[in-house]
């Protein structure tokens, strides 16, 4: 039972445009969502956070939207740089852990 | 303030084995938890503890445990080792306003 869904495994974005990546989730007790940015082999590194009372939250590139109707959250990354390209996890809060989704691969293109 | 370390970095056991597994989390974050990464399941909750106390397991077999000191570094451990374990052993440690702050993790593949 897959509580949090990125459906997109895999997105490619020139550089300088808008990166959005988007992650789905059923489970309406979770209460934090986070957004994280993992290499290989090495952990996630924390990147934005929104809690569930709010529906925006933004920090320099990145900007998380939360719908709550929707049990929907976006990530937005703007201007996208080279270094962006990662694999990115949404997760969600709840019960005292985390429950991620199955990642999306970053590639932004030169 | 140093980060999560987590030792050792790479490991290799083989089948039957078992293994122990060390984090110490962020100096005064006292909610350690466990999470194993995989290829094919992805980032999955193991367990957390808050002062010395499991407050929570995820969906794994009896042979993965853990513990937490009263420093609040953390060990797992998992017993009878089978090539499916062979995973990232990622630790996090969790401050008051819901910041998860994650290790290098443990890289332990089994043969």
């Amino acid at each position: 039972d897959q509580q949090v869904k990125q459906n997109s495994p895999s997105l490619s974005v020139q550089e300088g445009r808008i990166s959005i990546l988007n992650c789905d989730y059923t489970n309406s007790m979770f209460d934090y969502f986070l957004w994280y940015k993992k290499y290989p082999a090495e952990g996630p590194t924390f990147l934005i956070s929104i809690s569930s009372i709010k529906d925006k939250n933004e920090d320099g590139r990145f900007t998380v939207f939360l719908n709550k109707s929707a049990k929907h959250l976006s990530l937005h990354i703007v201007p996208s740089q080279p270094g962006d390209s990662a694999v990115y996890f949404c997760a969600a809060s709840g019960n005292e852990k985390l429950t991620f989704g199955t990642g999306t691969r970053l590639t932004i293109i030169p | 303030k140093a980060g999560v370390t987590q030792t050792p970095r790479y490991l290799i056991k083989t089948r039957g084995q078992q293994v122990t597994l060390s984090c110490s989390p962020i100096s005064g974050h006292r909610s350690v938890s466990w999470y194993q990464q995989t290829p094919g399941q992805g980032l999955q909750f193991l367990f957390e503890y808050f002062s010395e106390t499991q407050r929570n397991k995820g969906n794994f077999p009896g042979r993965f445990s853990g513990r937490q000191f009263s420093n609040s570094r953390s060990e797992m451990n998992v017993s009878t080792l089978e090539l499916g374990d062979s995973a990232l052993y990622l630790c996090a440690s969790r401050s008051r306003n819901y910041g998860y702050t994650f290790g290098s993790g443990t890289r332990l593949t089994v043969v």
